[in-house]
Formats: structure tokens, sequence, C-alpha cells
């Protein structure tokens, strides 16, 4: 396809149990962007991934929260241990490249995560 | 640390009436500005930019301004459309992190335009 897309569209979990969320990026993207968007608020960015550098990982919330990419392609998302705090929209971006501030990010439709 | 302040919601307008969402920022260094645009069941995608002061981003009759002296950003539109009912998100790029990809959003501010 041609946009970002993201998998499952919807998830609901147990508290307490791990989830996984993924991300394909368009192709070609080098830069792959998590975000979190909870109920009535703004993006908060979780973690950024550029071609094979280190991830930014500074807006993980805690360590139940980690992310992989592999190369340039598929991201996974974890969430270990899921809390009700967790309940978000998790939103997945690419841009051609993290270093031009002038770049457009392109938007999965997002995971709809539900805790119970 | 940088910061987005956006025009809390709801908006509602009547079709054809004269928009402005306001936005300001903080920032450490000279940041490209954003406006996103979330329709009902859509991804967010962007709506316009713009790079540097003084610049004036458009598309689709919406325009902003980026006005360093007064750090804003606010969104414009003339004459709204149902179709422009959706939630707006301001939004910056600051090249003083470190790391310059990350993207500051504002909170949203949801617009209900009514026919």
């Amino acid at each position: 396809g041609a946009g970002v897309s993201q998998s499952p569209s919807n998830k609901v979990t147990e508290k307490g149990k791990d989830v996984e969320l993924r991300c394909d990026p368009i192709s070609g993207h080098t830069a792959l962007y998590w975000y979190r968007q909870r109920l009535g608020q703004g993006l908060e960015f979780l973690i950024y991934f550029q071609g094979n550098s280190a991830p930014d990982k500074s807006g993980l919330p805690s360590d139940r929260f980690s992310a992989e990419r592999t190369g340039e392609s598929v991201s996974t998302l974890t969430i270990q241990r899921t809390q009700q705090e967790d309940s978000a929209v998790y939103l997945c971006a690419s841009t051609t490249t993290a270093a031009a501030l002038t770049d457009t990010q392109y938007f999965g439709p997002g995971t709809r995560l539900t805790v119970l | 640390g940088d910061s987005v302040t956006q025009m809390e919601g709801p908006v509602t307008l009547s079709e054809e009436a004269c928009l402005t969402i306001n936005c300001t920022y903080t920032a450490t260094g000279y940041p490209s500005l954003f406006w996103y645009v979330q329709y009902p069941g859509e991804g967010l995608q962007l709506l316009l930019k713009a790079t540097k002061a003084d610049d004036k981003g458009s598309n689709k009759g919406f325009e902003a301004t980026y006005r360093k002296e007064t750090t804003s950003f606010h969104l414009e539109k003339g004459s709204v459309q149902v179709s422009d009912s959706a939630v707006y998100f301001c939004a910056l790029r600051d090249p003083g992190y470190s790391s310059a990809s990350k993207i500051i959003f504002g909170s949203g501010t949801r617009l209900s335009i009514r026919p």
C-alpha cells in the first residue's frame, strides 16, 4: 500500500497482559516514530528510529515499553504488564529522513488499545 | 522545554463562518511550525507548514503565518465548510533538540461545523 499501516486497529486486553503493536512504514522511509494519544490529549512522543542508528527512546514512559525495528521496515511496539493508564491510541509515523526539519510525517491510522 | 499551546475546544461554527484557532509556542531554536488535521476515522495528515519567520503556509483555504515576534502560528479560514469538521493539531520541530526529529504537538482543537 501507499501509506503507513498499523495493526491491529483495535486491541482490548486485560490488565497485566503483554501486547504487541505493529507498524509498516512507507517503503523507503528511513525514519519511523511512535506516539501515544490519550483521550482528549495531544500526541506524546515515545520513540524514533532512523536507519541503523541507535533509536531515541527518550519518550518511553517506563521500562514496560519497548520497541524494535528491523532495518528500514516493520516496527513493533511492545507493552508488558499493561496498566489501565496505557489505554490510548498508539500512532506510528514515517518520513524520508529525520534530519530535515521540514520533512512531512505520514501517520498511520493508529491502534486503539483498551486495558480493562 | 519546548511546548505548543493551542486553543481549547470544542469549537462549533456555522457553515461559511470565519475560523481562527490560536496556537502559540515556546522553543529554544528556530523551529518549523505545522498544522496537522485528523478527520473522523482517519489518520493525522499534514495540513500546512512554515519553516521561517513571516512564512505563510496555506492549503485547502486554510492559512497560518509564522509570527516570531508573538511566537504564534494561528490557523485561519475565511469561510468554513461542514467537511472541515475535524481535530486540528498545532506542532513544532525544533533544531535545538539533539535529535532534530521530534515533533512537539499541541493538545488538539476539535472543530464542528453546522450546516
